[in-house]
């Protein structure tokens, strides 16, 4: 167990809906990191937040936002979707900006 | 942007064999980390290795910064070995490669 807990562990919607998936990052870490998993695509960085603040940007669709609140706890949102958005969304954390990910065990959203 | 190399893609190993897995990349790093995702999907730490060696049990890794690539050393392979390791690097952003997966069989 990382200590990274992310809500909830399967979702699935339809097209052109919108979803909330929440992660609480370890105790203590500040970084919060948000990651998509598909098949043909691999591992992909959407985003970085530290202590609140966004810090990083990877390949985030302008339909996909974050946000981290004063608890550290985060959410991705993610809105009008695709079939092409079935994937795996994992977050992780670090106690810093650039230190040691630790991941949570994924929210696996599926878009019919 | 920075390019992040696996090799080999694909590797089948009997229990109790040696492997060497690699990682290349194209240009200097603020970080790296190695992890393994298992068969559930799981993404597991297994080093934060920006330069030099670290070992743990049957695994180590070694960076070489300066000629930019890492290596992970799995020794007395395990069934429980098997699935994808992934070496990533943090540049402005963190960046995977695209995973080297491992199939240990009996």
């Amino acid at each position: 167990d990382s200590g990274v807990t992310q809500t909830p562990k399967h979702l699935i919607t339809a097209t052109g809906q919108r979803v909330t998936l929440r992660c609480s990052p370890r105790s203590g870490d500040l970084s919060v990191y948000w990651y998509q998993q598909s098949l043909d695509q691999g591992l992909q960085f959407l985003i970085q937040y530290y202590n609140g603040e966004e810090r990083a940007k990877g390949n985030i669709l302008e339909r996909f936002s974050a946000q981290q609140f004063p608890d550290l706890h985060s959410e991705l949102n993610l809105s009008s979707l695709e079939l092409g958005d079935s994937a795996l969304y994992f977050c992780a954390s670090s106690a810093g900006l650039a230190e040691t990910q630790y991941f949570g065990p994924g929210t696996r959203l599926l878009v019919l | 942007g920075i390019q992040v190399e696996q090799s080999p893609p694909d590797l089948i190993l009997q229990e109790g064999a040696n492997s060497t897995l690699r990682c290349n990349f194209s240009d200097s790093v603020n970080n790296l980390q190695w992890f393994h995702q298992n068969p559930w999907g799981q993404l597991i730490n297994l080093f934060y290795i920006p330069s030099g060696t670290k070992q743990n049990g049957r695994l180590s890794a070694t960076t070489v910064a300066t000629e930019r690539y890492s290596l992970l050393y799995i020794s007395s392979s395990q069934t429980t070995d098997s699935g994808v390791y992934f070496c990533a690097v943090l540049y402005d952003k963190v960046i995977f490669g695209p995973g080297t997966s491992l199939s240990v069989i009996p």
